[in-house]
């Protein structure tokens, strides 16, 4: 299995514009998470899908967030529109989905917003 | 979920075990310990998990004392590339609980 799978691994943008990213979690899990990391606040999470459904959004910073998953096989994070404080790592996780059940970092998208 | 506290930092000899301990002293009868480590600039990457008993497995052995209020992770042969933060998080199994909270963790150096 190749994991869980994200896109871009870098991105530069400047502030305003629209940025993407994408996660392919691994085949047969049906939870997916994503977090973020910075220095300041540590590995934070953001949102949480079980099946598809997002179950908790409370993380998602403000509205400029927002995140979807049309398939079981691919999520993404949008921001809209960047800001300089957005820029962190993002990660994707994926997980069988009992709770006890472990997850699955994807590598991150390094972001860095001017 | 339960807080634990960790070693911010520590050293081992490479080929050495390296004995990672956590405590957390509020676990309830419910609750995991899992240890997640990090190496740098990669994700997190789940190691092993337990409930009361030892547990075993190809990376890493997990030892929860009897009254679970402390644990210590044992990387049997340290090799370089087991220099990362590892992180001891405590969460219960319930349907509603699949947030991970991840703490400051220890910050694994193995030295040649």
């Amino acid at each position: 299995d190749a994991g869980v799978i994200q896109s871009p691994r870098h991105e530069v943008t400047e502030m305003g514009q629209e940025v993407t990213l994408r996660c392919k979690p691994i085949s047969g899990h049906n939870s997916l998470f994503w977090y973020r990391q910075t220095m300041m606040r540590g590995l934070e999470l953001l949102i949480y899908f079980n099946n598809n459904v997002p179950i908790d959004d409370s993380g998602m910073p403000e509205d400029r967030f927002s995140a979807k998953m049309p398939n079981a096989s691919f999520s993404t994070l949008k921001i809209q529109p960047s800001e300089p404080r957005d820029s962190a790592v993002y990660f994707c996780a994926s997980s069988p989905g009992l709770p006890e059940h472990e997850q699955y970092f994807g590598p991150g998208t390094r972001l860095t917003v001017t | 979920d339960a807080k634990t506290t960790q070693p911010t930092s520590m050293d081992c000899a490479e080929g050495r075990a390296a004995n990672l301990p956590c405590n957390h002293s509020t676990i309830s009868g419910n609750e995991y310990v899992y240890w997640y480590r990090q190496i740098h600039s990669q994700g997190p990457q789940y190691i092993i998990h337990g409930l009361k008993n030892n547990e075993t497995n190809e990376m890493a052995s997990l030892i929860i004392t009897e009254d679970r209020k402390s644990s210590t992770l044992i990387l049997p042969h340290a090799t370089l590339r087991d220099t990362a933060v590892y992180y001891c998080i405590v969460k219960s199994g319930g349907g509603s609980n699949y947030k991970l909270t991840f703490g400051k963790g220890t910050l694994l150096t193995v030295n040649p």
